[in-house]
């Protein structure tokens, strides 16, 4: 089964840092572009951070950019959100989400959801 | 950044009538856009890509139409299942892939 598995949310007080994770299973990760995208509470979806299937590539929303940082670890078929200098705006369900195609470095659209993880910050 | 606006926030439809949700690009997104369906407490779902192929195992009652900056989602004869919120998102001209801000469909 195609999966992924967020872990790591939880409450922080503002200009903390927290990291975000991802297992995948069911799937070859080593082959698709990953995203993170969250929704902040009763809002929209937010594309926060992508990063390309050989990690060649990352890009960042310009809300996060310079306090984020997307990385991916193949041996463990992991995805992770390295989230400094948070703010309460930064307050969200985090998603993990696998792009429908890989082996280059475009982003495309998502394909497969996890269930979220959530981050509080809040002093 | 291209911005995507759907309308309306709010849609209200009884049972097995039809929706037609709308979303507008700021800029020509060619057919790079997706439709994407989310019920309360889960995560959202692929519907729609390339603005008008259903993805897999969706329903041929939801399509997609449209092209350049105007796009729309159809969904005929909605069951209980469907009312939800629907977003779209374009996948053209990025940073920054950019979502709708969502129609919620409700039942009337």
């Amino acid at each position: 089964e195609v999966r992924l598995v967020e872990s790591g949310g939880g409450l922080v007080q503002p200009g903390r840092s927290l990291t975000l994770s991802c297992a995948a299973f069911g799937f070859t990760f080593d082959d698709y572009a990953m995203h993170w995208v969250r929704q902040a509470p009763g809002k929209g979806l937010e594309w926060v951070s992508g990063i390309s299937w050989n990690s060649g590539r990352t890009d960042y929303a310009d809300s996060v950019k310079g306090r984020f940082t997307i990385s991916r670890d193949y041996a463990r078929s992991s995805l992770y959100l390295q989230m400094d200098s948070l703010t309460p705006e930064d307050t969200a369900l985090y998603y993990c989400a696998k792009d429908m195609f890989g082996l280059n470095s475009a982003y495309y659209y998502m394909d497969v959801w996890g269930k979220g993880t959530t981050v509080t910050v809040s002093s | 950044e291209i911005v995507m606006t759907q309308s309306p926030a709010t849609l209200s439809v009884s049972p097995g009538e039809s929706a037609t949700l709308s979303c507008r690009a700021s800029q020509s997104v060619s057919s790079n856009l997706a439709w994407y369906q989310q019920k309360p407490g889960q995560a959202p779902r692929l519907l729609i890509y390339g603005a008008s192929t259903r993805a897999t195992g969706i329903p041929a009652r939801f399509s997609g139409s449209g092209s350049g900056t105007e796009f729309t989602l159809t969904i005929s004869s909605l069951q209980s299942e469907d009312f939800a919120v629907y977003y779209c998102q374009q996948y053209s001209n990025w940073p920054p892939l950019t979502f709708g801000g969502g129609t919620k469909v409700e039942i009337k």
